[in-house]
């Protein structure tokens, strides 16, 4: 079954201590990305990247860090948490290789993230 | 910056009538608009991409427009059903970022 991939789906922190949510996709896509969602805001894009190795800032990068070392995984981390972090995350995949309606994105199920 | 504004209010029909989103952009001009679906505490899930020059693009109960002189799409619904409560997102892709509506929450009552 093609899926995205997120762990852990819940995680309640503290202030600074560093945590990562995994991402990982089975489709082969060349594109991922991680969003967070908050009431009222929509989904706002933190970082995105277009293959192994290829990654660029989204809307809001400001205290996360991302790695794409293989195809499949990309990481978020959280290197110092802060509770303005606390949010549902959501991470995507697509494909550019093709065209029309294959460029959608792909979603995981989410991680709702409490940072006290 | 560029920009992609939702009505924020719920919207409230009965079932078997037709539901109709609104999704304006400002300060760009998007090659195409996608559509998603989104159930609470759920990813969103893509229903329909339209291209700037397809004016109208079917799936369905689901139609979309893409009106580049308002600058706006319209997303419909046609004979809904309670089952299509949700949230409908509007979102553009430009180069490799994507922009994504705030959202509007759909509720169908039977």
């Amino acid at each position: 079954e093609a899926q995205v991939t997120q762990n852990p789906r819940y995680l309640i922190t503290v202030t600074g201590k560093k945590l990562t949510v995994t991402c990982s996709q089975n489709m082969n896509h060349e594109y991922m990305s991680w969003y967070r969602q908050d009431p009222g805001l929509g989904l706002r894009q933190i970082y995105y990247s277009m293959n192994v190795e290829v990654t660029d800032k989204g809307d809001v990068p400001e205290g996360y860090k991302v790695s794409r070392k293989e195809k499949r995984n990309f990481p978020l981390i959280l290197e110092s948490p802060s509770p303005n972090q606390t949010s549902l995350y959501f991470c995507a995949s697509s494909s550019y290789r093709l065209a029309g309606d294959q460029k959608t994105q792909y979603f995981g199920p989410g991680t709702r993230l409490l940072v006290l | 910056s560029q920009k992609i504004e939702q009505n924020s209010e719920a919207l409230n029909i009965q079932e078997g009538k037709t539901a109709t989103l609104t999704c304006n952009y400002t300060n760009y001009s998007p090659a195409y608009l996608q559509w998603y679906r989104q159930d609470p505490g759920r990813g969103p899930v893509f229903l329909l991409l339209i291209r700037k020059n397809e004016k109208e693009k079917r799936k369905e109960r689901l139609k979309v427009t893409f009106d580049t002189t308002l600058k706006q799409s319209l997303f419909h619904i046609t004979a809904s059903q309670p089952a299509d409560s949700a949230t409908y997102l509007c979102a553009y892709t430009g180069g490799f970022k994507t922009i994504f509506g705030a959202g509007t929450r759909l509720f169908v009552k039977a």
